[in-house]
């Protein structure tokens, strides 16, 4: 059992370069999230998912986009590299359908966009 | 606008001294409040808590929630080298998709 693994672990982008970071998890968790984490700041939920097929924005969500077409899949799509997307990136999974849930991190992954 | 705000922004102790941090938080429902700790890569879980008067404890952490004044927080006590890391806190506003909104996290630095 990996729990939530993502990839790569780093990545440099020139700006306007697309690139596509990997989710997966392997608890069977309906709900995977999608945060960003800028230098000395929290995470901010980017976009996040219910469950195969549906998918919703966050709080950040401009220059991004996810898709979800199983449930161990959860991957984020950043189409025209830009410097503000410079960031750590964290995928999380959790278990519960509404009620009290915790969520379970990836080990992220580091971007940097010259 | 549901926030969480945590305080000290940063705190740096000598090892087995007592460290309290703090979270306390605005939202529009209340369903749980994590704290997870970061070291170098994702956080890890502490706890959860969704009661007021409470205490969850683990080894040398324990935390404690206070729903009419909107706070936790979270002790540790003979602290060492290995506590130092960005401690996180989250709130659940409720909702079916476990959304969570964090703090800026309070970083420990524990001296030897």
């Amino acid at each position: 059992n990996a729990g939530v693994t993502q990839t790569p672990k780093f990545r440099i982008l020139k700006i306007g370069q697309s690139m596509t970071l990997q989710c997966t998890q392997d608890m069977n968790h309906n709900y995977m999230y999608w945060y960003r984490q800028d230098p000395g700041m929290g995470l901010k939920l980017i976009y996040y998912s219910v469950g195969a097929g549906i998918t919703d924005k966050g709080e950040v969500p401009n220059g991004y986009n996810v898709s979800r077409s199983t449930t161990e899949d959860f991957p984020l799509r950043l189409e025209l590299a830009a410097p503000s997307q410079t960031s750590v990136y964290f995928c999380a999974s959790s278990m519960t359908s509404g009620g009290v849930g915790t969520q379970y991190f990836g080990p992220g992954t580091r971007l940097l966009v010259l | 606008e549901d926030k969480v705000v945590q305080s000290p922004l940063s705190l740096v102790v000598h090892e087995g001294d007592t460290v309290t941090l703090n979270c306390s938080y605005e939202v529009t429902n209340f369903r749980s409040l994590l704290w997870y700790k970061q070291e170098k890569k994702a956080p890890t879980f502490l706890f959860m808590l969704t009661s007021s008067g409470i205490e969850k404890k683990s080894g040398r952490l324990s935390s404690i929630l206070d729903k009419k004044e909107l706070f936790s927080i979270l002790n540790i006590t003979a602290t060492q080298t290995g506590d130092s890391a960005i401690y996180l806190c989250a709130v659940d506003n409720g909702g079916a998709t476990n959304k969570l909104i964090f703090g800026t996290g309070t970083l420990l630095a524990v001296q030897p």
